[in-house]
């Protein structure tokens, strides 16, 4: 069985520019979450999608968003980027009800 | 506020022996605990977890003791192995949504 794939694994952006990041959870997982990991801080959450709805939110800017597809697929964007947004991104899927997510290796974001 | 904290950022342990790393926790609305291992450039991978029914779990070298009055939580790794070496998080859930703490690296050495 696939794990959660994370595309693109790195990316070099600038002040100002946007990103999407995109989010592929395991077969039969419906529930996607994003997090956030700075060096210091953690693992900050972001949002949770559960059949394409955003069920839970983070304490984080409107800059920040994200949706779902169908197929449970997941993307995450981030307009108007700053130098604090230069982070590992990390998605993570899980059954529906479950605590237990799994997570993929992370998009590791670099603005400059 | 951090809701979920691990106070050691680091913790050096010799292979072989004890590793005991720690969480504490404010919310006392957290019904269920994980903690998460995490090598560098990999995504977190769940370790171990118990419900706040119960005050101990084990899988393998692997123990959770969660102290529920005291709002505590540890795990212990027995007997301490080098490949052990990451950083690991602890996690505590609420509606299932996961919040985390900074983490601690342990490194065991040979």
């Amino acid at each position: 069985k696939a794990g959660v794939t994370q595309t693109p694994r790195y990316l070099i952006k600038t002040r100002g520019q946007q990103v999407t990041l995109s989010c592929s959870p395991i077969s039969g997982h419906r529930s996607v979450s994003w997090y956030q990991q700075t060096p210091g801080q953690g693992l900050q959450f972001l949002f949770e999608y559960f059949s394409e709805t955003q069920r839970n939110k983070g304490n984080f800017p409107g800059r920040f968003s994200g949706r779902q597809f169908s197929n449970s697929r997941s993307e995450m964007n981030v307009s108007t980027l700053e130098l604090g947004d230069s982070a590992l991104y990390l998605c993570a899927s899980s059954l529906a009800g479950t605590e237990k997510l799994f997570f993929g290796s992370g998009t590791q974001l670099s603005v400059l | 506020d951090q809701q979920v904290k691990q106070n050691s950022p680091s913790l050096s342990v010799q292979e072989g022996r004890i590793s005991i790393l720690n969480c504490d926790y404010t919310n006392s609305m957290f019904d269920y605990f994980l903690w998460y291992k995490k090598y560098p450039a990999e995504g977190p991978t769940f370790l171990i977890s118990i419900s706040s029914i119960k005050d101990k779990n084990e899988d393998g070298r692997f123990t959770v003791f969660l102290n529920k009055s005291a709002k505590h939580l540890s795990l212990h790794i027995v007997p301490s192995q080098p490949g052990d070496s990451a950083v690991y998080f602890c996690a505590a859930s609420e509606w299932s949504t996961l919040t985390f703490g900074k983490g601690t690296m342990l490194l065991v050495s040979p």
